[in-house]
C-alpha cells in the first residue's frame, strides 16, 4: 500500500536560514501533493498544492519541489523565523481522500 | 467567514460509556472528513462523506464506531462502550469536493480532546 514518510527526527535551523523539509512516497507518484503546517492544539493549515506535472510551486517564502524520480517532496522556508516552529506534514492525494506523512517537527532558534 | 466548527473541545469520559463529536463544516463545502491522531503521530482516516453519504467506511477501527451527516452539514462521530485506547484527538475537516485524485485542500477544525479514563 502507498505510504508517505517523513523524517520523524525534530529539525533545528537558526533563524534566517533555510529550512528544508522531505516527504517521500512510496510506489505510485499521486497527482498532488499538499504540504500543511500544524501547531500544538491546533488542526492543520492547508499551505500549498504541487501537482504532478510541476516541478517546482512558490509562495511568499515557502516553496515546494516534486521529483517523480525520486519519490521525492521537499519543502523550504527561507529566511526562517521562529514563528515558523511547528510540524510541517505532508499528504498524498489518493482518489478522494489523502494519505498523510506522520510530519517532521521544526525548531526555528533564535 | 466561519471555520470548521467541532464540540466538546475536550470529553473526558469512562471506560463503557458511549460518546458523540460533532462536527459543523464550512457552509457549502460538499466532502467532510473525519480523522483520529494520536499524540505525536500522523493522522489516520476514518471515514468520509460526500454530501449525506458515506461512501468508504473501512477507515472506522471497530464496530463501535459510526459517523452520520445530515442535511449535507453537520456531522457527527459516535463511539459506543468507549475503550482506553479510543483516546486521541478526532479531527474533522472538510473541502469543496473530493475532486480528482484530491485537487482540493481540506480545512480543518481544532479537534476534540477524548480522553478514556
Amino acid at each position: 500500500s502507498q505510504k508517505i514518510e517523513q523524517n520523524s527526527e525534530a529539525l533545528n535551523i537558526q533563524e534566517g536560514k533555510t529550512a528544508t523539509l522531505t516527504c517521500n512516497y512510496t510506489n505510485y507518484s499521486p497527482a498532488y501533493l499538499q504540504w500543511y503546517r500544524q501547531d500544538p492544539g491546533r488542526g492543520p493549515v492547508f499551505l500549498l498544492l504541487i501537482r504532478e506535472n510541476e516541478k517546482e510551486k512558490r509562495k511568499e517564502r515557502l516553496k515546494v519541489t516534486f521529483d517523480t524520480t525520486l519519490k521525492q517532496s521537499l519543502f523550504h522556508i527561507t529566511a526562517s523565523q521562529p514563528a515558523d516552529s511547528a510540524t510541517y506534514l505532508c499528504a498524498q492525494a489518493s482518489n478522494y481522500q489523502l494519505i498523510w506523512g506522520a510530519g517532521t517537527k521544526l525548531i526555528i532558534k533564535p | 467567514g466561519a471555520g470548521v466548527s467541532q464540540s466538546p473541545s475536550n470529553k473526558v469520559t469512562e471506560k463503557g460509556k458511549d460518546v458523540e463529536l460533532r462536527c459543523d463544516p464550512i457552509s457549502g463545502h460538499t466532502a467532510l472528513y473525519w480523522y483520529r491522531q494520536s499524540l505525536g503521530q500522523g493522522l489516520e482516516f476514518l471515514i468520509y462523506f460526500q454530501g449525506n453519504s458515506a461512501p468508504d467506511k473501512s477507515g472506522l477501527p471497530s464496530d463501535r464506531f459510526s459517523a452520520e451527516r445530515t442535511g449535507g452539514s453537520v456531522s457527527t462521530l459516535t463511539i459506543q462502550r468507549t475503550q482506553q485506547e479510543d483516546s486521541a484527538v478526532y479531527l474533522c475537516a472538510s473541502s469543496l469536493g473530493t475532486g480528482t485524485s484530491g485537487a482540493y485542500e481540506q480545512f480543518f477544525g481544532p479537534g476534540t480532546r477524548l480522553t478514556v479514563l
